[in-house]
């Protein structure tokens, strides 16, 4: 099936931690993202990123970083968790066109936990 | 920067209909979203407004006005599983990035 999909689905860990999520698509777009959705429901962008650019959301702290091994995939990793990091993390992706809109495809998400 | 506001919850009847409002302040306008988000779920899209006017998908209705500001998402003959969160979002091309900043989502409990 062609989708965006994430791993783990559920993630619980400790304070202080360093852990990696996973997000691949095989729609062929060019652009994925990460967003964080907190317990209020509220969707923020963390980053955007091509095989060109990274934009980064400058609210986002440094202990989070994407990594992109190729176009298909792009992981966020996270240093020393804290608990303000529990939240659910969805990946999107989209076919970016120059001046044009474009659709997100979002991944089921990751919801993680912080202890 | 961009500012989006929605209401936070709506309660409609089966049946009815149900019209959710967002307004916007963008510096740099290029389109505006709607995605429908089930509890536990990911976001799916809804629409897609850039120009004046309304757009017509089914069920479901955009209409967009650039001037004002301001956005509604239209939903007929409602049904139980439209309950769900219904996200506006906005696509600000300052700075030369068209990623789309989200709205609270407004909550929309449909009743028998």
């Amino acid at each position: 099936d062609t989708a965006v999909s994430q791993t783990p689905k559920y993630l619980v860990t400790q304070m202080g931690n360093d852990k990696s999520i996973k997000c691949e698509q095989n729609l062929g777009h060019d652009t994925m993202y990460w967003y964080k959705q907190d317990s209020k429901k509220f969707l923020k962008i963390m980053f955007s990123y091509n095989n060109k650019e990274l934009i980064i959301n400058e609210t986002v702290p440094n202990r989070f970083s994407p990594k992109s091994p190729d176009k298909a995939h792009l992981n966020l990793h996270i240093n020393s968790l804290e608990l303000g990091d529990s939240a659910v993390y969805f990946c999107a992706s989209s076919p970016r066109g120059s001046g044009t809109h474009y659709e997100q495809y979002f991944g089921p998400g990751t919801r993680l936990t912080v202890t | 920067g961009q500012n989006i506001d929605q209401p936070t919850e709506m309660t409609a009847t089966e049946g009815a209909i149900v019209q959710i409002n967002c307004t916007y302040q963008t510096s740099g306008f290029n389109g505006l979203f709607w995605y429908q988000q089930h509890a536990g779920e990911a976001p799916t899209f809804l629409s897609y407004n850039v120009l004046d006017g309304l757009e017509e998908k089914g069920r479901f209705s955009s209409f967009l006005s650039r001037s004002k500001g301001y956005s509604y998402l239209l939903l007929k003959e409602l049904q139980m599983k439209d309950s769900a969160s219904y996200l506006c979002a906005v696509s600000d091309s300052s700075g030369g990035s068209y990623i789309p900043t989200f709205g609270r989502g407004t909550s929309l409990i449909v009743h028998p």
